[in-house]
């Protein structure tokens, strides 16, 4: 099936940093979201993009929708304590209808 | 809430018997995923439906079944609980998957 290699696994930083985030494919996407997981809980919508070259932002999050249809990258600016948690990127593959495929997440830990 | 409940939030069970999951929906969407969370994998989709008594498989579909004979439920049966089914199981709506899913809670299966 789809893949989605999303990278880095896992990061470490100081409060204050700003982090960057990424997500590829072999495939085109018509879609691509980001999600955030905090412990025990289920991923929450962060961000959605449409559009090949789209940039979004929703407060310090920033996406951008690939221009070749297969990449996206999250940036959070200023990390604060709560942006702990795991950072999904998910895709909707032009042939597979309403199903998403998603990365293995990126485990953010944050210290004050 | 998001108007998306599952059931249990957490069960121990033995190999070798049956489990089934329960997620409830308010939000009257027309699809349902039942996925699976575990380290080092992501989340992988098990099996989902697009309609009443519509189903269809995900990629780790063995050893699992579904049923929707309402819109608002959507059951995942483990006919014979095997310790690799150990997961934490995660429902979603979504009216399409442009729109992106909202997610349950999730539950914390363990098979011993």
């Amino acid at each position: 099936g789809q893949q989605l290699n999303q990278s880095p696994q896992s990061m470490f930083i100081q409060e204050g940093e700003d982090v960057s985030m990424n997500c590829t494919s072999s495939s085109i996407f018509n879609t691509w979201l980001w999600y955030k997981q905090d412990p025990g809980e289920g991923p929450v919508l962060l961000i959605a993009l449409y559009k090949a070259g789209e940039l979004t932002s929703n407060g310090r999050l920033t996406a951008q929708f690939g221009i070749t249809r297969k990449d996206s990258f999250l940036n959070i600016s200023a990390s604060i304590p709560s942006d702990v948690g795991i950072y999904f990127c998910a895709g909707q593959p032009e042939t597979s209808g309403s199903r998403l495929t998603f990365g293995e997440g990126t485990q953010l830990t944050v210290n004050p | 809430d998001a108007g998306i409940t599952q059931s249990p939030r957490h069960k121990v069970t033995e190999t070798g018997t049956p489990v089934t999951l329960r997620c409830h929906q308010t939000e009257n969407h027309r699809y349902m995923y039942w996925y699976r969370q575990d380290p080092g994998h992501g989340l992988r989709l098990i099996h989902y439906s697009y309609g009443v008594k519509d189903t269809d498989k995900g990629e780790v579909s063995d050893g699992y079944s579904v049923s929707r004979s309402k819109t608002e439920d959507f059951l995942l049966t483990l006919e014979s609980a095997t310790s690799s089914q150990t997961s934490v199981y995660f429902c979603a709506i979504s009216t399409t998957g442009v729109y992106g899913y909202t997610f349950g809670s999730g539950t914390r299966l363990t098979v011993v």
